[in-house]
C-alpha cells in the first residue's frame, strides 16, 4: 500500500522568504504526485502533478515540486512567499491508470506567512 | 470555481441521526469520488463511483453507503450517526477514470 508523509505541520515563513513542504511518499512503484491548497472554508485546489514526465513540475502561483525517486520525495517550493499563499498545503499520491483520482494525502502542512 | 457542486453547505444533527449529502459533478464527468476530511484521521477516500456503478471502495464505514444516479450526481448517506463522523466531506468528479479530480467545497458535518 502506498502512504504519503508530509514533513512538519506547521511551517512559519517570513514574506519574501523561500517556501519548502516536504513530501516522501512510500510504494514500489512510482506514483502520480499531487500538491493541492486548502484555503480557510474553501475546497482542494490542485496546484502541480508529477505524472512521470519531467521530474522538475511547475505550477500554479509560482509554486514548483521536484520529483526525486532516489529519495522517494515531491517537495514544493515557491521562492518567494507572499501573504496570500498562507493556508494548507496537502500533498497526495494515486497509482495513476484507472485509479488516478483515488488519492493517497499526507496529513497537511499548514503554512503561515508573517510579514 | 471547480464545477463540483455540493449540498449542503453545513449539516448540523445529532447522534443516531441519518444525512444525505449531494454532489453534483462538472458538466461531462462520469466519475464522483467521496472524501472525508477529519482531525483525527485526516483526508481519506470513501468510495467512486464511474458512470453509475460502484468502482473502487476506500475505508467507508458500513453506515455509510452512497450512489451515483442515472444524470450523474452522486449522494453519501450517513447512518447511525456518531461524535466522530463530524468531519468534512468532498465530493471530486472526474471526467474518465483515468484523468485529474476536481473538488467540490465540501460539506461541514457536525454531529451533536
Amino acid at each position: 500500500a502506498q502512504s504519503v508523509t508530509q514533513l512538519g505541520s506547521h511551517v512559519s515563513v517570513s514574506e519574501g522568504a523561500l517556501v519548502l513542504l516536504r513530501c516522501n511518499y512510500s510504494s514500489s512503484v512510482p506514483p502520480y504526485l499531487f500538491w493541492y491548497v486548502q484555503y480557510p472554508n474553501q475546497g482542494l485546489q490542485l496546484l502541480l502533478k508529477y505524472t512521470s514526465a519531467a521530474t522538475l513540475v511547475k505550477g500554479i502561483n509560482g509554486f514548483e515540486a521536484e520529483f526525486k525517486k532516489s529519495e522517494t520525495s515531491f517537495h514544493l517550493t515557491k521562492p518567494s512567499a507572499h501573504m496570500s499563499d498562507a493556508a494548507e498545503y496537502f500533498c497526495a499520491a494515486s497509482k495513476g491508470g484507472t485509479s488516478y483520482g483515488k488519492l493517497t494525502f499526507g496529513q497537511g502542512t499548514i503554512l503561515t506567512v508573517h510579514p | 470555481d471547480s464545477g463540483v457542486t455540493q449540498t449542503p453547505k453545513h449539516l448540523i444533527t445529532a447522534t443516531g441521526q441519518r444525512v444525505t449529502l449531494r454532489c453534483s459533478p462538472r458538466s461531462g464527468d462520469l466519475s464522483v469520488y467521496w472524501y472525508q476530511q477529519s482531525l483525527d484521521q485526516g483526508l481519506q477516500f470513501l468510495i467512486q463511483y464511474y458512470n453509475g456503478e460502484e468502482r473502487a471502495k476506500g475505508n467507508i464505514l458500513e453506515r455509510f453507503s452512497a450512489q451515483q444516479f442515472p444524470d450523474l450526481h452522486s449522494e453519501l448517506n450517513l447512518s447511525s450517526l456518531e461524535l466522530g463522523d463530524s468531519a468534512l466531506y468532498f465530493c471530486a468528479s472526474s471526467v474518465t477514470v483515468n484523468a485529474e479530480a476536481f473538488f467540490g467545497q465540501g460539506t461541514r458535518l457536525t454531529v451533536v
